[in-house]
């Protein structure tokens, strides 16, 4: 599986973006870039995921840098309720031999 | 409805004892798995059923069981429990091929 690499922890004030980034310079033009959280106590959450374009949802933004061997996670206006870890992961779609492989991921504060 | 639920959400039992986690999925999708999340927070597949057949067995020791009666059904049977089997179980569904899966709340195993 191509890896990556993300920072071990970040820390936000609440109400201000935050970027969230994820290196994967061994990325394969058919991986799928996707992020994950978990909160406290909690199973991991999917955020969102993308391919080449960025990609926007309800929860957050996806920027995929051109050559693809970055990506960055951007929550617009943080709330205490971001507080988690942060999961970058590269999947690669096709069969049913299928898993998702979890680093360290990136553990956010967010400051009242 | 929840998505993906698991029981029980707390297990506490004594070394050498056979036990169950059962989880049910409401989204239709064909895909199964189960993680293994252990006290250094490190998220790992376990097993993953498609259609009630066993895909991915990840180097697990056999007293691990992984039962699907049915698409919307994935247990775990653990027999002769070690203290080392002590973690955080969750159960995720997905769509075959695709990279988003969702997840339970967690199963909390604790061996004493």
């Amino acid at each position: 599986d191509a890896k990556t690499t993300q920072p071990n922890s970040m820390e936000s004030n609440e109400e201000e973006p935050v970027h969230l980034p994820c290196n994967h310079s061994t990325i394969s033009g058919t991986d799928y870039i996707h992020w994950y959280r978990q909160l406290p106590s909690q199973g991991p959450e999917y955020v969102i995921h993308g391919l080449t374009s960025n990609v926007n949802n309800r929860m957050a933004s996806l920027a995929i840098a051109e050559d693809r061997k970055s990506s960055t996670l951007i929550l617009h206006r943080a709330t205490l309720r971001d507080a988690a870890v942060y999961y970058c992961i590269l999947t690669n779609s096709g069969g049913s031999n299928y898993k998702l492989t979890f680093g360290k991921g990136t553990l956010l504060t967010v400051n009242p | 409805d929840t998505a993906v639920s698991q029981t029980p959400k707390y297990l506490v039992t004594q070394m050498g004892n056979d036990k169950s986690i059962k989880c049910e999925q409401n989204l239709g999708h064909d895909t199964m798995y189960w993680y293994k999340q252990d006290s250094k927070k490190f998220l790992k597949i376990m097993f993953s059923y498609n259609n009630k057949e066993l895909i991915i067995n990840e180097t697990v020791p056999n007293r691990f069981s992984p039962k699907s009666p049915d698409k919307a059904h994935l247990n775990l049977h653990i027999n002769s429990l070690e203290l080392g089997d002590s973690a955080v179980y969750f159960c995720a569904a997905g769509r075959t091929g695709k990279g988003t899966q969702y997840f339970g709340p967690g199963t909390r195993l604790l061996v004493l």
